[in-house]
């Protein structure tokens, strides 16, 4: 059973930064294109970024873009998210994901609080 | 970027009864080689989301029957047939025809 555990979220200023990891088990990881979804408090799901099997190609929410940089490290099953100059709007569950046609997994989340 | 749109977003229903929830997106979800990247999520209380539905109207790995997803184009339909206790949680509707990916409001299943 593929299972993806996130860690590194906490309380930080704003304009402070904070980096997310993501560890996989149970799956191919070196073979899928890892993703992260964040949660504000009480709303709804918002896609923020994805990179793809060998970490040679990356995309970004515009909300995100030019702040945060996902990268991966297929030998220790990780994929990160560098996240600089937070905002107190960047306050959110931070979930890591793969999707395949036919199947998603998500990690359990990680809380970061941007707040003075 | 795609807009996706739920109705409604708040959904009370009688244990038993049937539940209909309706996602619209602003531009066809249809790949050109056929696939229609129209996807169904449930977020139950304190979890991450679990895949329902994928592609429109295919039940993921251990979904019940009582879950289906019918539509194309731009309207699609998840249906829950004689909802139970365990359904309650919030239902997103997700395209992933391109980037950035997104995600319908929500709709938020209660038991009466």
């Amino acid at each position: 059973e593929a299972q993806l555990v996130e860690s590194g979220g906490g309380l930080v200023q704003p304009g402070g930064s904070l980096r997310l990891t993501c560890v996989g088990s149970g799956l191919s990881f070196r073979n899928v294109w890892m993703h992260w979804v964040r949660q504000g408090p009480g709303k709804g799901l918002m896609w923020v970024s994805r990179i793809n099997s060998d970490g040679g190609d990356t995309t970004y929410a515009d909300s995100v873009k030019g702040r945060f940089t996902i990268s991966r490290d297929n030998v220790k099953n990780s994929v990160y998210l560098q996240m600089d100059s937070l905002r107190a709007d960047d306050t959110a569950v931070y979930y890591c994901a793969t999707f395949s046609l036919d199947s998603a997994h998500w990690g359990q989340g990680t809380p970061v609080l941007v707040s003075s | 970027d795609i807009v996706m749109t739920q109705s409604p977003l708040s959904l009370p229903v009688s244990p038993g009864e049937s539940a209909s929830i309706s996602c619209k997106s602003s531009q066809s979800l249809l790949h050109r080689i056929g696939y229609t990247y129209l996807d169904w999520y449930l977020q139950k209380p304190g979890q991450s989301p679990q895949l329902l539905i994928y592609l429109v109207s295919n039940r993921a790995s251990g979904v019940p029957d009582r879950f289906s997803g019918s539509g194309s184009g731009t309207d699609f339909t998840l249906n829950i047939s004689r909802v139970e206790a365990e359904d309650v949680g919030v239902y997103y509707c997700m395209q992933s025809l391109q980037t950035p990916w997104t995600f319908g409001q929500g709709t938020k299943v209660e038991i009466k």
